[in-house]
């Protein structure tokens, strides 16, 4: 399969700083890719799509200035999560569409953000 | 929109024996079936797919089987073995490769040596 690359793994900040996640597609060349977030033990919860070279679009209720998409190039997406609190502690995951495999979705290994 | 139900949501297995995880879409204009192995602490790995043009998929030990009538889908998992145990999503998605993917709730699957 395809090859999603998403750093850092693991990351503890303390409350009211920003946090930024890279996803990266390794192998191919993504137009679109999608952020979730994961909590403990639920099913993954798309926040936002986002579209390379122009604006994400986020699902309901997430809040756009909270957290930062920017999608500069076909291999790069990032996730900035800004002024951070603890109830933002989850685990993001990213993921792309591979359009030389049929368009499947491939995941990145996921982000556990812990906000103290 | 779409909304997938998946079960159970629990499923202990003994290693050798077969595990079954079904879901059912509510949308009949879905026409893509994934599925996806979450270890724990890493991102879901793609392990096998299906269209609405196909009943069955088979891949070694995994197969996926779609009932479009019935509108639901299920996985099933031969000769199981301990590395097998994790969670299951399953997902459905209409407009292949240009709509969102509907998740599934995840199913914890443990094989029990």
């Amino acid at each position: 399969g395809a090859v999603v690359s998403q750093h850092p793994s693991r990351v503890i900040c303390k409350s009211g700083t920003s946090v930024k996640i890279e996803c990266r597609s390794l192998d191919f060349q993504a137009t679109t890719m999608f952020w979730y977030r994961q909590f403990p033990k639920q099913s993954l919860m798309l926040m936002a799509t986002s579209n390379e070279g122009s604006k994400a679009t986020y699902e309901q209720g997430v809040e756009k200035d909270k957290f930062l998409i920017n999608h500069a190039s076909l291999t790069l997406s990032t996730l900035t999560v800004t002024s951070a609190h603890p109830e933002d502690s989850s685990f993001y995951i990213c993921s792309a569409r591979d359009r030389g495999q049929s368009e499947k979705l491939f995941f990145g290994s996921g982000t556990q953000l812990s906000v103290l | 929109g779409e909304n997938v139900e998946q079960h159970p949501s629990t499923l202990s297995v003994q290693e050798g024996d077969s595990a079954v995880i079904k879901c059912t879409y509510s949308d009949s204009a879905s026409n893509y079936f994934p599925w996806y192995k979450q270890e724990l602490g890493k991102g879901p790995q793609l392990i096998i797919d299906i269209r609405s043009n196909v009943g069955e998929k088979k891949d070694q030990r995994i197969a996926v089987t779609l009932n479009k009538t019935a509108k639901h889908f299920s996985l099933h998992i031969t000769e199981t073995q301990p590395e097998d145990s994790a969670v299951y999503f399953c997902a459905a998605e209409s407009n292949f490769g240009n709509e969102k993917l509907t998740f599934g709730t995840g199913t914890r699957l443990t094989i029990i040596p």
